[in-house]
């Protein structure tokens, strides 16, 4: 294992739902983030946190909520979704934010169904 | 636009023979180069990292090449195994840091079936 886990490993919701992911890392890392990986399309990074601090937003619709309690543990919140949304959503930590070589370890995953 | 493509999208090979996986890129500057595995349920597992001064880095059976001159790289599989069977996914780095000026740029990820 990678030392990320994720849960639920699997989650249907309505559009009018709302519902939580939530991943753990256990390797002291400072930096935690989280992707969308839609079939045959790239992983799209959603948001970074780096010591906590939001560091990044790709320009994510507000139906999706980050939360960064401390460095081990982040949530994404989701209310209203669409049937689009539907995907899977990896979560990742790193060493930390700043340098391109620090190897980013991955959870398995949250497969989120939007029906 | 930075860009990373990614061939063939998908492959079948049986047990025990060679393939090799392709990734062109346009990302500039260029700080370095990773091949993650893929198994299905998974989440993506670093293989090789390549700076721009290295040519090639071998991790068992697997064997990554870079030409910074051309913009490619490729991932060399030998005497494959079923376990091998997983997506391969191409990521390039544009700069020595991460942040709003040298984002990660990700492949679509090549599709490994192996066959017995």
């Amino acid at each position: 294992e990678t030392g990320v886990t994720q849960t639920p490993r699997h989650l249907v919701m309505g559009m009018t739902n709302k519902k939580s992911l939530k991943c753990e890392q256990h390797l002291g890392h400072n930096a935690m983030y989280w992707y969308k990986q839609s079939a045959k399309k790239p992983l799209e990074l959603m948001f970074v946190y780096n010591f906590k601090e939001q560091t990044e937003n790709n320009s994510v619709p507000s139906r999706f909520s980050p939360e960064c309690p401390n460095s081990s543990h982040l949530f994404l919140h989701l209310h209203t979704l669409q049937p689009e949304d539907s995907a899977l959503y990896l979560c990742a930590s790193s060493q930390d934010w700043g340098s391109s070589y620090n190897e980013q370890f991955f959870g398995p995953g949250t497969r989120l169904t939007v029906l | 636009k930075n860009q990373v493509e990614q061939s063939p999208q998908s492959l079948i090979i049986l047990e025990g023979k060679n393939c090799t996986l392709q990734c062109n890129y346009t990302v500039s500057p260029f700080s370095n180069l990773r091949w993650y595995k893929q198994d299905t349920g998974r989440g993506p597992v670093s293989l090789t990292i390549m700076t721009f001064s290295e040519n090639t880095k071998s991790n068992g059976r697997y064997t990554a090449t870079l030409d910074a001159d051309t913009k490619q790289s490729s991932l060399h599989i030998t005497a494959s195994q079923l376990s091998d069977s997983a997506s391969y996914i191409c990521v390039v780095s544009g700069g020595l840091y991460t942040g709003a000026n040298s984002k990660l740029t990700f492949g679509k990820g090549i599709t490994l079936s192996v066959r017995p």
